[in-house]
């Protein structure tokens, strides 16, 4: 069992650059789930899913999209990216209201 | 809203010493309440529920409903419990997960 798995684990954007953090997992869950930390704010949900074919806007999700065609994966996008999206980027999947976190993507936009 | 809010951003504490990490939350429902946990370099997992009523590593955590409180505790600390801890919420249909700014946790020697 890999878990939550995240690629890439770091990246540079330039403003304005598009990209998809890429969130996959084997455990057949069925709620996904994409958060951001910054520093001093702790994580605040982006977008979650409670299955395939369905998402749903969390506490901050202006400028980022998502899709849940299978249960595994849940990728994440960046259409227009701007230094404000400069954080560190966690996808998680629960079960029985017990969270599964990935390794974590840190992404900085310059 | 809901909301989760851990006052204190970094707290530090004598090897053997108790502490505690205070949680306090807003929720209109019945609150389901969890700490999580991040040592260095290792993805953030969970540490324990309030359902559950456990002890792990030593901490306890008692949902005071009165006081809107969670706070985690332990007798004596250890410098393996160095680590980041959050406190967290879940609410609604899509369990989602309400986490609070987090404590730093060091444990000096």
């Amino acid at each position: 069992n890999a878990g939550v798995t995240q690629t890439p684990k770091f990246r540079i954007l330039k403003i304005g650059q598009s990209m998809t953090l890429q969130c996959t997992q084997d455990m057949n869950h069925n709620y996904m789930y994409w958060y951001r930390q910054d520093p001093g704010m702790g994580l605040k949900l982006i977008y979650y899913s409670v299955g395939a074919g369905i998402t749903d806007k969390g506490e901050v999700p202006n400028g980022y999209n998502v899709s849940r065609s299978t249960t595994e994966d849940f990728p994440l996008r960046l259409e227009l990216a701007a230094p404000s999206q400069t954080s560190v980027y966690f996808c998680a999947s629960s079960y029985l209201n017990e969270a599964f976190f990935g390794q974590g993507t840190r992404l900085t936009v310059v | 809203a809901q909301r989760v809010t851990q006052p204190e951003k970094l707290l530090s504490v004598f090897k053997g010493a108790p502490v505690e990490l205070k949680c306090n939350y807003s929720y209109s429902g019945s609150p389901e309440l969890f700490w999580y946990v991040q040592y260095s370099r290792q993805r953030l997992q969970l540490l324990l529920r309030h359902i559950s009523r456990e002890s792990i590593k030593g901490f306890t955590a008692d949902l005071n409903k009165g006081e809107t409180s969670f706070h985690l505790k332990k007798p004596f600390a250890q410098e393996e419990d160095s680590a980041m801890y959050y406190c967290a919420l879940s609410v609604g249909l899509g369990n989602q997960f309400y986490f609070g700014t987090g404590t730093s946790l060091t444990v000096i020697p």
